[in-house]
């Protein structure tokens, strides 16, 4: 089963845009993580952020994480062509390290 | 040079054949996994491994099967028994740690059934 749907499945934008994409989960988590995908290769992973937090930066990358709501960000600023990738969020949500992942968000960022 | 490899890239196969996935890390992971990812979707868990010579079913273990004899290896086994096996298959491993850790992934193998 998904955990985690994204908003929007698809976003397109022009270069030195701002990106968000959201995440909603359904159970509660233990941590939110975000990677991403280029086209057929495997994923890297971007950010992790605790239950216990609320925002984490990294270089470019904002994640907010609101857990009243179930739901999480990621905001990439300043875009360029090569951030143009597929992005899930995962959710860990118990024992173990077993992840659950949304469905994604596809972004295209054109020069 | 530390990371998570699979093999083949590609791997093609006919309609009731069993076939086995590599999957191989050298970063001293605990714990290792299997997903498969269809076209447009998400990743999905097949298998993972927490501790080697132990693992647990995850989502749509159907069909499948796989081996923990070693730390740094985690063959997948698709066999005929799955209805409809063609997809990307992904291998990760993680450190085990309480409350849960990053995910490194290997670059996939792309199987199709002939």
């Amino acid at each position: 089963s998904q955990q985690g749907e994204e908003d929007p499945q698809a976003l397109s934008i022009q270069e030195g845009e701002n990106a968000t994409m959201n995440c909603s989960y359904k159970t509660s988590i233990n941590n939110l993580q975000w990677y991403r995908q280029n086209s057929g290769r495997g994923l890297v992973h971007l950010i992790l952020i605790r239950s216990n937090e609320r925002e984490k930066h990294s270089g470019r990358l904002r994640v907010t994480l609101d857990t009243s709501k179930k739901s999480s960000s990621l905001l990439i600023t300043a875009s360029r062509a090569a951030d143009t990738a597929s992005y899930f969020c995962a959710a860990h949500t118990g024992g173990g390290n077993k992840l659950t992942f949304g469905t994604g968000t596809q972004l295209k960022v054109e020069l | 040079d530390g990371g998570i490899t699979q093999s083949p890239k590609y791997l093609f196969r006919k309609e009731g054949q069993n076939v086995t996935l590599s999957c191989e890390q050298n970063l001293n992971h605990d714990a290792m996994y299997w997903y498969r990812q269809d076209p447009g979707q998400g990743l999905r868990l097949i298998y993972y491994s927490q501790i080697v010579n132990d693992f647990q079913k995850g989502d749509i273990a159907e069909g499948y099967s796989v081996s923990r004899e070693k730390k740094e290896s985690f063959p997948l086994t698709v066999t005929s028994a799955q209805k409809n096996p063609t997809a990307f298959y992904l291998c990760a491993s993680s450190q085990a740690v309480v409350g849960g850790n990053e995910q490194f992934f290997g670059p996939g193998t792309r199987l199709t059934v002939l």
